[in-house]
């Protein structure tokens, strides 16, 4: 089936590192991903859909030039974190989907993110 | 999209049937109706997607009465490995529609 892989599954930096996390379809292309993010204990947390070829689309609330979304093939998208901070460890997971318009999201294992 | 409600929580015990129900009353014509599960420090995982009456397939059930207004997950004869977080989501059946996630229900099934 459809797999979506995303690296690295873990990350601990210090304040002010950039960090970039990739997610790749393995098996299809996927001209659409999301970028989600997940506090402890709570619900996921759209925070942008990643175009290839185009510019991400943000949520409301999600500062563009902190969060860069590069989706520069049909199979890898990267979210990079500039400058990162201890409120912006979590964990963050990206999805993908098949080309076929009825095949539901498949999303990556997530990447935990800890900025002491 | 439409807005979904689901028990926060749900006990059950190894064996038993669970059946989760979530609320979506403002459910569109064209919208359908899926649902995932997440372990703890995984993506969700898709478990199964249906627009109306029944669907099955080899790991639960999904009911939707005719108004469309809740759905039903049925989980059959549960096990340890099935305590995780199940989320109910709402929407178009479309190719790149961006999905909105509830707080989900955290199921715990004890031995």
């Amino acid at each position: 089936g459809a797999v979506v892989s995303q690296h690295p599954s873990r990350v601990i930096c210090k304040s002010g590192t950039s960090v970039k996390i990739e997610c790749r379809s393995l098996d299809f292309q996927a001209t659409t991903m999301f970028w989600y993010r997940q506090f402890p204990k709570q619900s996921l947390m759209l925070m942008a859909t990643s175009n290839e070829g185009s510019k991400a689309t943000y949520e409301q609330g999600v500062e563009k030039d902190k969060f860069l979304i590069n989706h520069a093939s049909l199979t890898l998208s990267t979210l990079t974190v500039t400058s990162a901070h201890p409120e912006d460890s979590s964990f963050y997971i990206c999805s993908a989907r098949d080309g076929d318009t009825y095949q539901p999201q498949h999303f990556g294992d997530g990447t935990r993110l800890s900025i002491l | 999209l439409a807005k979904t409600t689901q028990p926060i929580s749900m006990d059950s015990y190894e064996g038993q049937e669970v059946n989760i129900t979530c609320s979506h009353n403002n459910i569109a014509t064209n919208d359908y109706i899926t649902w995932y599960q997440q372990f703890p420090s995984q993506g969700p995982r898709f478990i199964i997607q249906g627009y109306k009456t029944k669907v099955t397939n080899e790991v639960a059930s999904l009911f939707i009465p005719a108004d469309r207004k809740s759905s039903t997950l049925s989980l059959p004869r549960v096990s340890l490995s099935d305590t995780a977080v199940y989320y109910c989501l709402v929407g178009v059946r479309t190719g790149f529609q961006k999905l909105v996630f509830g707080t989900g229900t955290r199921l715990l099934v004890s031995p």
